[in-house]
């Protein structure tokens, strides 16, 4: 079945990098697009990137300065790397999937993982 | 970016009541809107795409309707396990934007 899993470092440190890794089983990333949303606690959610089954990308305008998001597919991992962290930045990342090529509604999900910027 | 809003900010609704949701969005999105459902320490749970088609594996009190720039989910009857925050998504235009969420509370 389809599979999303999040890892990463929980504490970043203010102006530093945050490296992410969504992966993802039970699919193929050569077929299938691949979301990061993000959501501060408490707050809402909100559209991060995408990288297509092609291997091109979208990103938020307002991250994008910052923002990259690659992937492995011979290891079925996505990768998120932004630069700069500020404390915004706090927020549970969560890689997500829509269910068939070319629909934009996300179906699946992983359990997200929380991210803290703070010295 | 395509702007969503979303109202109420929160709501509360007795057992069985009916209630409703609205999205409107800055521009025509063309009913590529979903509304989803999360509980809290979860991750969101997909209810409707394309404005009115329900995801497999939701209950059928849960209905979605609009177009253009207006949206509704509407939940017919309320159930204590319906208790979350609800989001709507445009999924029209990059960058995908999401409604600032609804939290819907059992009376």
């Amino acid at each position: 079945q389809v599979q999303l899993k999040e890892s990463g470092p929980g504490l970043v440190q203010p102006s530093q990098t945050l490296s992410l890794t969504c992966t993802v089983s039970g699919f193929s990333l050569t077929s299938n697009s691949v979301h990061w949303v993000r959501q501060p606690p408490g707050k809402g959610l909100e559209w991060v990137g995408a990288i297509w089954s092609g291997g091109s990308t979208d990103y938020n305008s307002a991250l994008k300065s910052r923002l990259s998001i690659s992937r492995d597919t011979s290891k079925s991992q996505v990768f998120l790397k932004m630069n700069s962290l500020q404390t915004e930045d706090t927020a549970i990342y969560f890689c997500t999937r829509p269910p068939r090529y070319g629909s934009y509604e996300f179906a699946y999900w992983g359990q997200g993982t929380l991210v803290t910027v703070s010295s | 970016d395509i702007q969503m809003t979303q109202s109420p900010p929160s709501l509360s609704a007795s057992l069985g009541e009916t209630v409703s949701i609205e999205c409107r969005a800055s521009e025509d999105i063309y009913s590529n809107l979903a509304w989803y459902q999360q509980k809290s320490g979860k991750s969101p749970q997909l209810l409707i795409y394309y404005a009115s088609s329900l995801q497999d594996g939701v209950p059928s009190r849960f209905s979605g309707s609009g177009s253009g720039t207006q949206y509704s989910l509407k939940i017919s009857g309320m159930q204590p396990e319906d208790e979350g925050v609800y989001y709507c998504l445009q999924g029209s235009k990059y960058p995908y934007t999401f409604g600032a969420g609804t939290k819907l509370e059992l009376k």
